[in-house]
């Protein structure tokens, strides 16, 4: 059964780092893309960029270009997004999923919470 | 970068009535156009890739039409669980970008 487990929900203040995770299980992670997409509160689904394991190949959308760091780890079939200064606009629900036609697979998402 | 105008942004409509949501592309995308579902707290769901294809487990109720810049997903007769929020993306052009999503509502 393919699975995408996302960590915990995370409570931050503005400046901090952090790094989220997504593990894939039941498939061949270093054969799929594994994407990020973020949901503000009450809004849409947006497309931040997308890591393919297999070879580190990595896009960016320019609008999260420069502002998240996507990487991933196909030792322990881990991808990662994380942040090296957080603002209180971060505040969203972030996902990754399996690209394969479309995003076949979702995590269940992670919460994360900037505020001073 | 490819944007994805979808219409309408609400759609009310009654179980059993047909839904008819548009996704238009300001670029073609070939057929490279993916349609997803949303409810509430909870992730969305793939329901049709490469414009016209049901992913697994998908219901014949759903189907997905169109190739180059207009694409159509069709809901042949809505089911009380049918109502959400839909969401068009293309995979032709990196960004990958998202529509900004039809809300469907029970009228």
């Amino acid at each position: 059964e393919v699975q995408l487990v996302q960590s915990g929900a995370e409570v931050k203040k503005p400046g901090e780092s952090l790094k989220i995770s997504c593990k894939g299980s039941g498939y061949s992670f270093t054969g799929y893309w594994i994407g990020w997409v973020r949901q503000m509160p009450g809004k849409g689904l947006e497309w931040m960029g997308i890591i393919y394991p297999g070879d580190s190949d990595t896009r960016y959308s320019p609008s999260f270009q420069g502002q998240v760091t996507i990487s991933a780890d196909k030792s322990i079939t881990t991808a990662y997004l994380q942040w090296s200064s957080l603002k209180a606009s971060d505040t969203a629900i972030y996902y990754c999923a399996r690209s394969n036609g479309g995003f076949d697979y979702w995590g269940q998402g992670t919460l994360v919470t900037v505020s001073s | 970068e490819i944007v994805l105008t979808q219409s309408p942004a609400t759609l009310s409509l009654s179980p059993g009535e047909r839904a008819t949501l548009s996704c238009r592309a300001s670029q073609s995308v070939s057929s490279y156009l993916a349609w997803y579902q949303q409810k509430p707290g909870q992730a969305p769901r793939l329901l049709i890739y490469d414009a016209s294809n049901r992913a697994t487990g998908i219901p014949a109720r759903f189907s997905g039409s169109g190739s180059g810049t207009d694409f159509t997903l069709t809901i042949s007769s809505l089911e009380p669980e049918d109502f959400a929020v839909y969401y068009c993306q293309q995979r032709s052009n990196w960004p990958h970008s998202f529509g900004q999503g039809t809300k469907l509502e029970i009228k």
